[in-house]
Formats: structure tokens, sequence, C-alpha cells
């Protein structure tokens, strides 16, 4: 059964913290994801990375660092934590397509989530 | 810019019945498009992928059709269940590898 998993369910912080939210897949997948999702806001990408020590900034992307030293392992850093940053965080992984081949299942890029992280900074 | 609608109203319906959610775009051109369902406090899970030269998809209870000309995108789902409730979320491909999501529409369904 393939597997995301994300380091915490919750977590409680104050703000200027330095945070890490930490996430591992055994899927071997190239591609790796941070969003976070707000009501009404839907997911929103902050970070991805396609490669190891490769990572290119999503649509969110100030306030927040990335780190993937290792093909499995994903982490988001919040610098300085802030208020605004409360929210859902949701690390998802996907298989590397090539070009997109209409006749290849497989270069379509299906995400696989882990369960999330509810961080709230006081 | 680029922009994918989902009723922000929950949907809600009588076990039974079939349930249709609606996820429209505009200035985008997406080779496929995606549908997630999200239980509360959970990741989203991978439900069905429909390419822009097919028109309809099936999957057990599931039916997705996409309309590339209305630029649309609807889910069905037959026979509902209490156990169907949940967000719904379509996505498109936003570029190489990426997704982008819509908000998602909630469904309940009522016994």
């Amino acid at each position: 059964d393939v597997k995301v998993t994300q380091s915490s369910r919750y977590l409680v912080k104050r703000t200027g913290e330095k945070v890490f939210l930490e996430c591992v897949q055994d899927m071997d997948h190239e591609n790796m994801f941070w969003y976070r999702q707000d009501p009404g806001l839907g997911l929103r990408l902050i970070y991805f990375s396609y490669d190891v020590k490769m990572k290119e900034k999503g649509d969110i992307p100030e306030g927040y660092s990335v780190s993937r030293e290792k093909k499995e392992r994903f982490s988001l850093i919040l610098e300085s934590a802030s208020t605004n940053q409360t929210s859902m965080y949701l690390c998802a992984s996907s298989s590397k397509s090539g070009r997109l081949l209409l006749t290849d299942p497989s270069s379509y890029n299906e995400q696989f989530f882990g369960p999330g992280t509810r961080l709230t900074v006081l | 810019s680029q922009k994918i609608e989902q009723n922000s109203e929950a949907l809600n319906i009588q076990e039974g019945k079939t349930a249709t959610l609606t996820c429209n775009y505009t200035n985008y051109s997406p080779a496929y498009l995606q549908w997630y369902r999200q239980d509360p406090g959970r990741g989203p899970v991978f439900l069905l992928l429909i390419r822009e030269n097919e028109k309809e998809k099936r999957k057990e209870r599931l039916k997705v059709t996409f309309d590339t000309t209305l630029k649309q995108s609807l889910f069905h789902i037959t026979a509902s269940q209490p156990a169907d409730s949940a967000t719904y979320l379509c996505a498109l491909r936003g570029g190489y590898n990426k997704l982008i999501f819509g908000a998602g529409t909630r469904l309940a369904v009522h016994p």
C-alpha cells in the first residue's frame, strides 16, 4: 500500500518560531509538493520538487522554504512563523512524466497525499 | 488569469439519487482533468482522470464528462450513499508535473 506520511497531525507554535514540517513517501516518486489548504481557497501550491536538491516556487512561496536532501523526504520550513500561516498543510507526491503520452496512463501525474498537518500559530 | 470554479455551496441530496458536481475553468486548455475526494481532516484521494480527447469516463458508480468547448467537467455519482458524503475537488494540469486544484464542493447524502 503506497504511503505518504507527515511528521505531525497537529502542531501549535508561537509567532516567530522556526517550524519544520516533514513529509516522507515510499513510492520512489520523483515529484513532491507542499500545499496549504484554507476554507474557500482550496489547495494552493507553496513549493514543489522534481528531483533531489531541486525545488521550484509555487504560487505562494513567501515566508516558506523547502529542503529535499533525499528522494523520499521533502521538508517545509517556516522561517519565522506568523499567525497568517495557520492552516492545513498537505504534502503530495507523484511520479515523473516525460512527454505527455496520450497512450501512457502513467504519464498523468496522479498525486498521492499525506494526511495533512494542521498548524496553529499563536 | 487561469481560474477553476467549483460550486462553493454544499450539495444536499437524498440517498439513491444521482449527485452532479460541476467544475468550470477559464483561460486554460488542459490536456486532462482529475477528480479527487477529500474527507474531513484527511488528504485528497484520486478518483478519476479524463483526457481532453475523451468525452466521458466511468468507474463503478462514478461518471465524469469533459467538454472542452464549454470548458466544463461534470462529475456524477449514481445511486448515492451516505458514505459518498465528502468534498470533491477537480484538478487540471497546471504545467509540467503540476496540478491546479479547485476549491471543492461538499456533498452531503442524506438517508
